[in-house]
């Protein structure tokens, strides 16, 4: 799996946009970039997931760069609660389905 | 309202003293996973099954072994708890028809 690279921690101020970045600058063909957030003692929480085209659901926005080797996830209009971590995660699609973590990037929303 | 269920949410044990953490589905997914979480650290995946199909991954210790006897249960067993074995052990279970996990919220061991 293509490794990730991400900030450590970010604040954000509530009701603004919280952009996270994550690198994949080694990322093939046919994996796809995860997002998936966890908030404080609890289990981890699926949010997107794209390949080459943006993708937007009722959480967030995934936009990923032409050459893929990297992407940012827009969480539109930011709240306490969307205080977590964050990870980013490269998988091909026939690997079993499994979630390599790294270590994330803490988001702080902040009134 | 579907989901992944994990008893006990806090369980503490014994050094040495064996110890089974279990996890429940009502989603009847194919694939359930188990990650162990220690203090300030990502999850790390232990195990997952395929069905009845059992993958563990490489570095996961010997001491640490799961069963699923049927779809909806799936167990984790801790033969001889050492005191580095204290995290929050996460149950997830896959959606193959929208390949992202679900997860349960989580056992917190402690080890005395």
């Amino acid at each position: 799996d293509a490794k990730t690279t991400q900030p450590p921690s970010m604040d954000c101020a509530e009701g603004r946009a919280a952009n996270l970045p994550c690198n994949h600058s080694t990322i093939s063909g046919n994996e796809y970039v995860y997002w998936y957030r966890q908030i404080h003692s609890q289990g981890p929480q699926y949010i997107i997931h794209g390949l080459k085209n943006n993708e937007t659901n009722e959480m967030a926005s995934l936009i990923i760069t032409e050459d893929r080797k990297s992407s940012t996830l827009i969480l539109p209009h930011a709240t306490l609660r969307d205080t977590a971590v964050y990870y980013c995660i490269v998988r091909g699609s026939n690997q079993g389905g499994k979630l390599i973590f790294g270590q994330g990037t803490e988001l702080s929303v902040k009134p | 309202d579907a989901m992944v269920i994990q008893n006990p949410r806090y369980q503490v044990t014994q050094f040495g003293k064996p110890v089974t953490l279990s996890c429940s589905q009502t989603l009847n997914h194919n694939v359930m996973y188990w990650y162990q979480q220690k203090s300030s650290q990502a999850p790390k995946l232990l195990f997952h099954y395929y069905d009845k199909d059992f993958n563990n991954e490489a570095d996961t210790p010997d001491n640490f072994q799961s069963r699923r006897p049927n779809t909806s249960f799936c167990f984790l067993d801790i033969r001889s708890p050492g005191l580095g074995d204290a995290a929050m052990y996460l149950c997830a279970t896959r959606d193959a028809s929208t390949d992202t996990q679900y997860f349960g919220p989580g056992t917190r061991l402690t080890v005395l």
